[in-house]
């Protein structure tokens, strides 16, 4: 069965960077687009970008362009998404979701992250 | 960008009631391409509808998603205990967008 597991809770001081690992199982890495999503407590979905794992190629939402990088490790089937510069904004749930397409819907999602930034 | 704007904020109803969740973009969503989804506290969102109208797999036919362009409506035709949640929309004709949710609370 497709399984994407995430990597544990982290907390991080403002100004440090933060790397969030997304494992999948159960298909071909390659063969899906992953994306990430974040929700910040009590709050909506936000798309950040995808990444290609066939490729390699990215597109990052505008908001993240420049603070955000994802990439990815096609032996062990991770996707990764690294954030810098974080702010207490940046508290929030992070989910991979695999797509099928560069544009497309969400058919399967890791359990998120919670990244806590906090001085 | 596209906005997404769901109403209600939230909807207060009764187990076997109906219940009409409504998404409006700012912008013709293209070959409605609007999915659905289901959240519940503490856990990732669940896919529903994809395409505007197809369920997806192993969702209940209770679960129906209709309309085009602009308008679209997530209907449960009778709730069910576990349908109490968070539901967002989100377009995927141009770039990718969510709506701000609707909670479905037990009256």
């Amino acid at each position: 069965q497709v399984q994407l597991v995430q990597s544990g809770a982290e907390v991080k001081k403002p100004g440090a960077s933060v790397k969030v690992s997304c494992k999948a199982s159960g298909y071909t890495f390659t063969g899906y687009y992953m994306h990430w999503v974040r929700q910040a407590p009590g709050q909506g979905l936000e798309w950040m970008g995808w990444i290609n794992p066939n490729s390699g190629g990215t597109n990052y939402a505008q908001k993240f362009q420049g603070w955000v990088t994802m990439t990815r490790d096609t032996s062990i089937s991770t996707a990764y998404m690294e954030l810098s510069r974080l702010r207490s904004d940046d508290t929030a749930v992070y989910y991979c979701a695999r797509a099928r397409n560069d544009m497309g819907y969400f058919d399967y999602w890791g359990q998120g992250t919670l990244v806590t930034v906090s001085s | 960008e596209i906005v997404l704007t769901q109403s209600p904020g939230t909807l207060s109803l009764s187990p076997g009631e109906r219940a009409t969740l409504s998404c409006r973009a700012s912008q013709s969503v293209s070959s409605s391409y609007l999915a659905w989804y289901q959240q519940k506290p503490g856990q990732a969102p669940r896919l529903l509808i994809y395409g505007a109208s197809s369920r997806a797999t192993g969702i209940p036919d209770r679960f129906s998603g209709s309309g085009s362009g602009t308008d679209f409506t997530l209907t449960i035709s009778r709730l069910e205990p576990e349908d109490f949640a968070v539901y967002y929309c989100q377009q995927y004709g141009s770039s990718l967008t969510f709506g701000q949710g609707t909670k479905v609370e037990i009256k």
